[in-house]
């Protein structure tokens, strides 16, 4: 079974650029999360899908950030315009009827 | 909301001795412990988990405890190895929505 991929593994953009992160779920995993961790932080909560439904974005920093999931399957992140202070991993993690989630691999954002 | 603090934010042990990682919530609510594992390069990993109802779980080397009372659950490694080298997260959360994650704790085992 292939795991959650994530793509691009990593981005380099300049402050005011905009850059779209993707996740591709696992086959049939129904929720979808976006977590974000900052050098050396804890890995902190962005939002959870449902399917295509926003369940819970209470973790989205801003308004420049904005959240995707058409039909269901894969979901995108959208950070437009980019600041320094988005720098960081983005992790997306997916699971069945809300259980154990699965993460992956991350995508490394460093915003100059 | 939840918030979670992890201790030792690094870790040093020699091969063979046991690992203990510590972390606090704040939120009664919170019912669900899972611990990743994230090795270098790679994506976090589940190792093991406990629910609100159990107060200890184990899986070969590793074990989780859960104090409801105090708010504190602690992660246990026994005969460590160099592969148990990596960062290891707890994280609480309601039902299996948003985690709340620690800092992390930076393991090196020492061969």
């Amino acid at each position: 079974e292939a795991g959650v991929t994530q793509f691009p593994s990593h981005s380099v953009i300049e402050k005011g650029q905009t850059v779209t992160l993707r996740c591709d779920p696992i086959s049939g995993h129904d929720n979808l999360y976006w977590y974000r961790r900052v050098m050396g932080k804890e890995i902190k909560f962005l939002l959870h899908f449902v399917k295509e439904s926003k369940q819970d974005e209470s973790g989205m920093p801003n308004n420049r950030f904005l959240a995707e999931r058409t039909g269901g399957t894969y979901s995108t992140l959208k950070v437009q315009p980019a600041e320094l202070e988005d720098s960081g991993v983005y992790f997306c993690a997916t699971s069945i009827g809300g259980k154990t989630q699965y993460f992956g691999p991350g995508t490394r954002l460093l915003v100059l | 909301g939840e918030n979670v603090e992890q201790h030792p934010s690094t870790l040093s042990v020699q091969e063979g001795d046991s690992a203990v990682i510590k972390c606090t919530y704040s939120d009664s609510a919170s019912n669900y412990f899972p611990w990743y594992k994230q090795e270098l390069g790679k994506r976090p990993q589940l190792i093991i988990d406990i629910r609100s109802n159990v107060g200890e779980k184990k899986d070969q080397r590793i074990a989780v405890t859960l104090n409801k009372t105090a708010k504190h659950f602690s992660l246990h490694i026994t005969e460590t190895q160099p592969e148990d080298s990596a960062v290891y997260f707890c994280a609480a959360g309601y039902n299996f929505n948003k985690f709340y994650f620690g800092s992390g704790t930076k393991l090196n085992v020492k061969p």
